[in-house]
Protein backbone atom coordinates (compact mmCIF):
# COMPACT_ATOMS: atom_id res chain seq x y z
CA UNK A 1 0.00 0.00 0.00
CA UNK A 2 1.24 3.33 -0.02
CA UNK A 3 3.61 4.69 2.85
CA UNK A 4 5.44 7.56 3.44
CA UNK A 5 8.75 6.78 5.27
CA UNK A 6 11.76 8.34 6.62
CA UNK A 7 15.56 6.98 6.76
CA UNK A 8 16.72 8.24 10.36
CA UNK A 9 14.65 7.46 13.35
CA UNK A 10 16.79 9.85 15.56
CA UNK A 11 19.09 12.54 14.70
CA UNK A 12 21.28 14.12 17.06
CA UNK A 13 22.85 17.78 16.32
CA UNK A 14 24.74 19.80 18.24
CA UNK A 15 23.44 23.72 18.77
CA UNK A 16 24.22 26.01 15.92
CA UNK A 17 24.92 23.19 13.47
CA UNK A 18 22.18 22.52 10.20
CA UNK A 19 20.02 19.69 10.60
CA UNK A 20 18.82 17.89 7.31
CA UNK A 21 15.62 15.46 8.19
CA UNK A 22 14.97 13.15 4.90
CA UNK A 23 11.49 11.05 3.78
CA UNK A 24 10.81 8.87 1.37
CA UNK A 25 7.87 8.80 -0.22
CA UNK A 26 5.92 5.89 -2.38
CA UNK A 27 3.13 7.62 -3.99
CA UNK A 28 4.26 9.39 -7.40
CA UNK A 29 0.73 10.60 -7.88
CA UNK A 30 1.10 13.17 -4.77
CA UNK A 31 1.53 16.30 -5.33
CA UNK A 32 1.75 18.40 -1.84
CA UNK A 33 3.75 17.80 0.96
CA UNK A 34 4.10 19.03 4.28
CA UNK A 35 6.62 19.05 6.88
CA UNK A 36 4.96 19.04 10.60
CA UNK A 37 6.88 19.87 13.70
CA UNK A 38 5.30 17.82 17.26
CA UNK A 39 6.39 18.45 20.27
CA UNK A 40 5.82 15.72 23.42
CA UNK A 41 1.77 15.83 24.37
CA UNK A 42 1.29 18.18 21.10
CA UNK A 43 -0.28 18.44 18.06
CA UNK A 44 1.84 18.59 14.71
CA UNK A 45 2.75 22.27 13.44
CA UNK A 46 2.87 23.18 10.17
CA UNK A 47 6.47 24.00 9.04
CA UNK A 48 6.77 24.46 5.50
CA UNK A 49 4.91 22.93 2.28
CA UNK A 50 6.40 21.99 -1.31
CA UNK A 51 3.80 21.60 -4.44
CA UNK A 52 5.09 18.96 -6.92
CA UNK A 53 5.82 22.01 -9.76
CA UNK A 54 8.33 23.01 -6.94
CA UNK A 55 11.70 21.91 -6.37
CA UNK A 56 12.31 23.71 -3.36
CA UNK A 57 11.18 26.00 -1.12
CA UNK A 58 12.41 28.29 1.67
CA UNK A 59 11.41 29.72 4.82
CA UNK A 60 12.90 31.18 8.12
CA UNK A 61 15.50 29.21 8.97
CA UNK A 62 14.15 26.30 6.96
CA UNK A 63 14.19 24.90 3.59
CA UNK A 64 12.07 22.21 2.29
CA UNK A 65 13.90 19.78 -1.13
CA UNK A 66 12.00 17.70 -3.16
CA UNK A 67 13.06 15.49 -5.86
CA UNK A 68 10.12 13.83 -7.84
CA UNK A 69 12.91 11.63 -9.40
CA UNK A 70 13.75 9.50 -6.70
CA UNK A 71 10.78 10.34 -4.59
CA UNK A 72 12.51 11.93 -1.85
CA UNK A 73 11.91 14.79 0.51
CA UNK A 74 14.39 16.54 3.13
CA UNK A 75 13.97 19.30 5.64
CA UNK A 76 16.70 21.04 6.35
CA UNK A 77 16.93 23.31 9.44
CA UNK A 78 19.65 26.33 9.91
CA UNK A 79 21.58 26.73 12.82
CA UNK A 80 19.53 24.50 14.82
CA UNK A 81 18.57 25.56 18.17
CA UNK A 82 17.47 23.56 21.71
CA UNK A 83 13.65 24.89 21.06
CA UNK A 84 13.96 22.59 17.43
CA UNK A 85 13.98 19.20 19.35
CA UNK A 86 10.69 17.46 18.34
CA UNK A 87 9.65 14.78 16.22
CA UNK A 88 9.31 16.15 12.67
CA UNK A 89 6.65 14.20 10.52
CA UNK A 90 6.49 14.72 6.40
CA UNK A 91 3.05 13.75 4.70
CA UNK A 92 1.90 14.08 1.61
CA UNK A 93 -1.67 14.25 -0.48
CA UNK A 94 -2.39 14.15 -3.57
CA UNK A 95 -5.53 16.11 -5.38
CA UNK A 96 -8.72 14.85 -4.24
CA UNK A 97 -11.82 15.22 -2.67
CA UNK A 98 -10.70 14.30 0.83
CA UNK A 99 -7.02 15.74 0.24
CA UNK A 100 -6.00 13.24 3.10
CA UNK A 101 -2.51 13.53 4.54
CA UNK A 102 -0.48 10.20 4.92
CA UNK A 103 1.77 11.08 7.36
CA UNK A 104 5.63 9.01 7.22
CA UNK A 105 7.02 7.33 10.22
CA UNK A 106 8.67 10.84 11.76
CA UNK A 107 12.14 11.73 12.92
CA UNK A 108 13.21 12.66 16.48
CA UNK A 109 15.46 15.31 16.29
CA UNK A 110 17.79 16.38 19.20
CA UNK A 111 19.92 18.93 19.80
CA UNK A 112 22.71 18.91 22.08
CA UNK A 113 23.40 22.12 24.05
CA UNK B 1 -4.13 32.17 13.00
CA UNK B 2 -6.51 29.06 12.85
CA UNK B 3 -7.06 27.36 16.19
CA UNK B 4 -8.35 24.06 16.66
CA UNK B 5 -9.29 23.53 20.43
CA UNK B 6 -9.58 19.87 21.80
CA UNK B 7 -11.48 18.90 24.74
CA UNK B 8 -10.85 17.29 27.12
CA UNK B 9 -7.09 16.89 27.12
CA UNK B 10 -6.45 14.04 29.06
CA UNK B 11 -9.23 11.81 30.19
CA UNK B 12 -9.14 8.63 32.29
CA UNK B 13 -12.00 6.38 31.80
CA UNK B 14 -13.01 2.49 33.00
CA UNK B 15 -13.31 -0.06 30.65
CA UNK B 16 -16.49 -0.53 28.95
CA UNK B 17 -17.59 3.73 29.72
CA UNK B 18 -17.87 5.39 26.49
CA UNK B 19 -16.13 8.76 26.06
CA UNK B 20 -16.67 11.89 23.66
CA UNK B 21 -13.79 14.77 22.54
CA UNK B 22 -14.68 17.41 20.84
CA UNK B 23 -13.11 19.31 18.28
CA UNK B 24 -13.55 23.05 17.91
CA UNK B 25 -12.55 25.22 15.37
CA UNK B 26 -12.07 28.94 17.20
CA UNK B 27 -11.94 31.57 14.43
CA UNK B 28 -13.08 29.78 11.07
CA UNK B 29 -15.22 27.85 9.66
CA UNK B 30 -14.40 23.90 8.85
CA UNK B 31 -16.61 21.99 6.07
CA UNK B 32 -14.05 18.94 6.61
CA UNK B 33 -12.31 17.92 9.99
CA UNK B 34 -10.14 14.45 10.59
CA UNK B 35 -9.62 12.40 12.77
CA UNK B 36 -6.75 10.81 14.03
CA UNK B 37 -4.53 8.34 16.29
CA UNK B 38 -1.33 8.51 17.66
CA UNK B 39 0.48 5.57 19.60
CA UNK B 40 3.68 5.98 21.58
CA UNK B 41 6.50 6.62 19.32
CA UNK B 42 4.17 6.13 16.19
CA UNK B 43 3.12 8.35 13.52
CA UNK B 44 -0.45 9.91 13.36
CA UNK B 45 -3.40 7.19 11.40
CA UNK B 46 -6.04 8.89 10.12
CA UNK B 47 -9.46 7.62 11.21
CA UNK B 48 -11.63 8.97 9.63
CA UNK B 49 -12.98 12.21 7.69
CA UNK B 50 -15.63 14.15 9.12
CA UNK B 51 -17.68 16.25 6.82
CA UNK B 52 -20.34 18.78 8.19
CA UNK B 53 -23.89 17.53 7.45
CA UNK B 54 -23.17 14.37 6.47
CA UNK B 55 -21.83 10.83 7.72
CA UNK B 56 -18.07 10.40 8.39
CA UNK B 57 -16.04 8.58 5.83
CA UNK B 58 -13.74 5.85 8.00
CA UNK B 59 -10.28 4.35 6.68
CA UNK B 60 -9.90 0.88 6.26
CA UNK B 61 -9.89 -0.93 9.74
CA UNK B 62 -11.43 1.24 11.41
CA UNK B 63 -14.96 0.63 13.31
CA UNK B 64 -17.32 3.12 12.83
CA UNK B 65 -20.00 1.72 15.52
CA UNK B 66 -16.70 2.18 17.69
CA UNK B 67 -15.64 5.09 17.08
CA UNK B 68 -18.64 7.39 16.74
CA UNK B 69 -18.41 11.01 14.97
CA UNK B 70 -20.70 13.47 14.27
CA UNK B 71 -19.87 16.64 12.25
CA UNK B 72 -23.00 19.10 13.55
CA UNK B 73 -21.72 22.27 12.99
CA UNK B 74 -19.04 24.31 10.75
CA UNK B 75 -16.70 25.18 14.21
CA UNK B 76 -17.79 21.48 15.95
CA UNK B 77 -16.57 17.85 15.73
CA UNK B 78 -17.07 15.18 17.93
CA UNK B 79 -15.58 11.59 18.71
CA UNK B 80 -16.83 9.23 20.86
CA UNK B 81 -15.56 5.69 21.70
CA UNK B 82 -17.84 3.76 22.88
CA UNK B 83 -17.39 0.84 25.14
CA UNK B 84 -13.54 1.85 25.28
CA UNK B 85 -11.07 -0.75 26.30
CA UNK B 86 -7.62 -0.61 27.37
CA UNK B 87 -6.06 -0.97 23.83
CA UNK B 88 -8.20 2.20 22.50
CA UNK B 89 -5.75 3.66 25.01
CA UNK B 90 -4.25 6.64 23.02
CA UNK B 91 -2.86 10.63 21.30
CA UNK B 92 -6.11 11.35 19.92
CA UNK B 93 -5.90 14.55 17.18
CA UNK B 94 -8.28 16.29 14.97
CA UNK B 95 -7.86 18.83 12.65
CA UNK B 96 -9.93 21.55 10.57
CA UNK B 97 -9.88 22.61 7.15
CA UNK B 98 -10.32 25.85 6.02
CA UNK B 99 -13.57 25.84 4.40
CA UNK B 100 -12.23 28.96 1.59
CA UNK B 101 -12.03 26.23 -1.26
CA UNK B 102 -8.26 25.97 -1.27
CA UNK B 103 -7.05 23.80 -3.75
CA UNK B 104 -5.59 21.35 -1.10
CA UNK B 105 -7.14 23.30 2.09
CA UNK B 106 -4.40 23.61 5.11
CA UNK B 107 -5.18 21.41 7.88
CA UNK B 108 -4.73 23.23 11.67
CA UNK B 109 -4.51 20.27 13.64
CA UNK B 110 -5.84 20.62 17.39
CA UNK B 111 -3.64 20.33 20.58
CA UNK B 112 -4.54 16.41 21.00
CA UNK B 113 -6.79 14.36 23.80
CA UNK B 114 -4.52 11.58 25.90
CA UNK B 115 -6.98 9.05 26.73
CA UNK B 116 -6.53 6.14 29.16
CA UNK B 117 -8.63 3.55 29.63
CA UNK B 118 -8.25 1.35 33.31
Amino acid sequence: GESVGLHLPTLSVQEGDNSIINCAYSNSASDYFIWYKQESGKGPQFIIDIRSNMDKRQGQRVTVLLNKTVKHLSLQIAATQPGDSAVYFCAETYGGATNKLIFGTGTLLAVQP
Amino acid sequence: GAVVSQHPSRVICKSGTSVKIECRSLDFQATTMFWYRQFPKQSLMLMATSNEGSKATYEQGVEKDKFLINHASLTLSTLTVTSAHPEDSSFYICSARVSSGWGHGEQFFGPGTRLTVL
